[in-house]
C-alpha cells in the first residue's frame, strides 16, 4: 500500500539556519503530496501542497518540489525563525487530497534564538 | 475553507466506559474522516464517515470498537467503546470537498483512559 517515509527528528537549528526535512513516498498511482504543520498546542494545518510532478508548493517561506523520478517531496526553508518550531508531517493522497491521507511519522523542529 | 470544531476538547475516562466525540463543520463538505494520533506518533486513519450509510473502516479498526455516525453533510460522531489505556490518544476529525485538494482538520480531542 501507499506509504510515506520522513526524516526522523528531532531537528534543532539556530535562527536563520537553512532547513531541509526529507520525505519520500511509495504510491501505486499519481498521488498529491502535502506538508502539514502542527504548532505546539494547536491543530494540524496545511502548509503547502503539490498535485503533479514538477509542481512546487510554497507558503510562508517554505518550499517543496514534487519529484516523481526520485519519489520525493523534501521541505526546505532558507532561513528559519523561532516561530517555525513545530512538528511537520509529510502526507500523500492517492486521489487528489480530499480523499484519505497517509502521513509520515512527523519531524519535530526546534529553532533556538 | 472550512472551520471544524470538536467536542470535547479533552476527557479523562475510566477503563470499560465509552466516549462519543462530536465533529461539526461550518460548511457542507463531501468527505469526513476520523484519525488517531497516539502519543508521539503520526496520524492513522480510523475510518471515512459516509453520509447516511455505514462508515468505511481501515485495516485494524472495527465498527464495534469505533462506531461512527454521519447524519448530514456537516456533522459526525466517533464513539470509542469499552475503552482501555491503549485508547489514550488524540482523535482528530477532518473534512474536504471533491473540488479542493485541501483537507481541514479539527483541533482534536485528547483522550486519557485510566
Amino acid at each position: 500500500g501507499d506509504s510515506v517515509t520522513q526524516m526522523e527528528g528531532p531537528v534543532t537549528l539556530s535562527e536563520e539556519a537553512f532547513l531541509t526535512i526529507n520525505c519520500t513516498y511509495t504510491a501505486t498511482g499519481y498521488p498529491s503530496l502535502f506538508w502539514y504543520v502542527q504548532y505546539p498546542g494547536e491543530g494540524l494545518q496545511l502548509l503547502l501542497k503539490a498535485t503533479k510532478a514538477d509542481d512546487k508548493g510554497s507558503n510562508k517561506g517554505f518550499e517543496a518540489t514534487y519529484r516523481k523520478e526520485t519519489t520525493s517531496f523534501h521541505l526546505e526553508k532558507g532561513s528559519v525563525q523561532v516561530s517555525d518550531s513545530a512538528v511537520y508531517f509529510c502526507a500523500l493522497s492517492d486521489q487528489g487530497g480530499s480523499e484519505k491521507l497517509v502521513f509520515g511519522k512527523g519531524t519535530k523542529l526546534t529553532v533556538n534564538p | 475553507s472550512a472551520v471544524i470544531s470538536q467536542k470535547p476538547s479533552r476527557d479523562i475516562c475510566q477503563r470499560g466506559t465509552s466516549l462519543t466525540i462530536q465533529c461539526q463543520v461550518d460548511s457542507q463538505v463531501t468527505m469526513m474522516f476520523w484519525y488517531r494520533q497516539q502519543p508521539g506518533q503520526s496520524l492513522t486513519l480510523i475510518a471515512t464517515a459516509n453520509q447516511g450509510s455505514e462508515a468505511t473502516y481501515e485495516s485494524g479498526f472495527v465498527i464495534d470498537k469505533f462506531p461512527i455516525s454521519r447524519p448530514n453533510l456537516t456533522f459526525s460522531t466517533l464513539t470509542v467503546s469499552n475503552m482501555s489505556p491503549e485508547d489514550s490518544s488524540i482523535y482528530l476529525c477532518s473534512a474536504g470537498t471533491d473540488y479542493s485538494y485541501e483537507q481541514y482538520f479539527g483541533p482534536g480531542t485528547r483522550l486519557t483512559v485510566t
